[in-house]
């Protein structure tokens, strides 16, 4: 039950894009198209933004996409906004009801 | 509304125990896993434990198996998180969330710091 890997920080000025990786192993995110994404702002419970991958719950901004190749998956922000500005967090089923966490993500909108 | 209120938390000694709630309402209890998520302080997000509807079938992070006890009771439409033997690595804010994984629901968090 290894976390999945993410760079520890990112950032973009407003209007730009940017993209978070997250890179697991055959057995959780090569293995299932299960990957979500989660937002937080500090003292903020999460926010589902991205979940089966790339499908988005209703009310989140179609800025927000998901992908994945192979065993990484990729959220991507286009035209940032100051209050993307957060802690990002990626989650894969692992199997047996298993679920592991990247390690996050901090984005800072310059 | 679907709402998910945690409750329990607290300071506790290593090697002690402490009983988390978490009360749920806004939504058909029984016909949904639940699990609790938990963030140490600074820290990232860590899955606990989850549970099927009808409490048949649980799951923990291997760091707890032996130690915490997910458990429900679908006619309190409440579900709970017994830990035991407590270490100072369980220091953390814990979040019970609807659905076994993708969770769009979650509760506020209650903190429990284990700590002499």
């Amino acid at each position: 039950q290894s976390a999945l890997t993410q760079p520890a920080s990112v950032s973009g000025s407003p209007g730009q894009s940017i993209t978070i990786s997250c890179t697991g192993t055959s057995s959780d995110v090569g293995s299932y198209n299960l990957v979500s994404w989660y937002q937080q702002h500090p003292g903020k419970a999460p926010k589902l933004m991205i979940y089966e991958g790339s499908k988005r719950p209703s009310g989140v901004s179609n800025r927000f996409s998901g992908s994945k190749s192979g065993n990484t998956a990729s959220l991507t922000i286009s035209g940032l906004q100051a209050e993307d500005e957060a802690d990002y967090y990626c989650c894969s089923y692992a199997g047996s009801a298993h679920v592991v966490f990247g390690g996050g993500t901090k984005l800072t909108v310059l | 509304e679907v709402q998910l209120v945690e409750s329990g938390g607290g300071l506790v000694q290593p090697g002690g125990s402490l009983r988390l709630s978490c009360a749920a309402s806004g939504f058909t209890f029984s016909s949904y896993w639940m699990s609790w998520v938990r963030q140490a302080p600074g820290k990232g997000l860590e899955w606990v434990a989850n549970i099927k509807q009808d409490g048949s079938e649980k799951y923990y992070v291997d760091s707890v198996k032996g130690r915490f006890t997910i458990s429900r009771d679908n006619a309190k439409n409440s579900l709970y998180l017994q830990m035991n033997s407590l270490r100072a690595e369980d220091t953390a804010v814990y979040y019970c969330a609807r659905d076994s994984s993708s969770w769009y629901y979650w509760g506020q968090g209650t903190l429990v710091t284990v700590s002499s």
